[in-house]
């Protein structure tokens, strides 16, 4: 069954730099990749997502790349900034009725 | 605000007790979802609906128990319940119903403690 691996050790990076975050599947080559973006007590909002057959996807200071390969997306954050700490969770799915599966996220902090 | 909006915020119920979540979208859109998220652990999908019917069972117990009166309106009801079962319950909804085609806009989810 596919597994979503992403680092369980929180992220600590200083204000300005670039923070990038990892997520590895074990399994199928997912047809869709999402990214989001979780705060305590809160519900996971989206931030982007990337098909199979694309390499990169941009959104303002944010990049994804899809390597099937590697079977790995990373998560880039440019010019990171304290309100970037979150828990970021990378989530798969082969398409159709199967389930979007999401793995544990990886804690992000940027301290000033 | 995301469009998605779950009630109650918090509860604390017995493992005796019945109670419901209850789940309101008003993005038109065409798909629910319930999931659970347990401390340091990944989302684990229970119930999907694609409108207004259950299209996925995650092999959840049958102390949870899912309606959808319409597609707007999502509930989880809940009877003796474990203590293992204290989590936070989210709630997604997507206008797409194919399995991530497009994000899922979730609530703010209802973090359940069994006593």
């Amino acid at each position: 069954s596919q597994k979503i691996e992403q680092n369980s050790e929180a992220l600590n990076i200083q204000e300005g730099k670039t923070a990038t975050l990892t997520c590895n599947y074990t399994n199928y080559s997912p047809a869709y990749l999402q990214w989001y973006r979780q705060d305590p007590g809160r519900g996971p909002v989206f931030l982007l997502l990337i098909r199979e057959n694309e390499k990169e996807k941009r959104k303002e200071r944010l990049k994804v790349t899809f390597d099937t390969t590697l079977k790995q997306s990373l998560f880039h954050i440019t010019a990171s900034q304290p309100a970037d700490s979150a828990t970021y969770l990378c989530a798969v799915s082969r398409g159709g009725y199967n389930k979007l599966i999401f793995g544990a996220g990886t804690r992000l902090a940027v301290h000033p | 605000e995301t469009g998605v909006t779950q009630t109650p915020r918090h509860l604390v119920m017995g493992m005796t007790n019945k109670k419901s979540l209850k789940c309101e979208q008003h993005l038109g859109h065409n798909a629910m979802y319930w999931y659970k998220q347990s401390a340091k652990k990944p989302l684990e999908l229970m119930f999907v609906y694609n409108f207004k019917e259950q299209t996925e069972n995650n092999s959840v117990p049958s102390r949870f128990s899912p309606e959808c009166p319409n597609s707007s309106h999502l509930f989880l009801h809940l009877h003796t319940l474990q203590p293992e079962d204290s989590a936070l319950y989210l709630c997604a909804s997507s206008q797409d119903t194919e399995s991530g085609r497009e994000g899922y806009t979730f609530g703010s989810g209802t973090r359940l403690t069994v006593v």
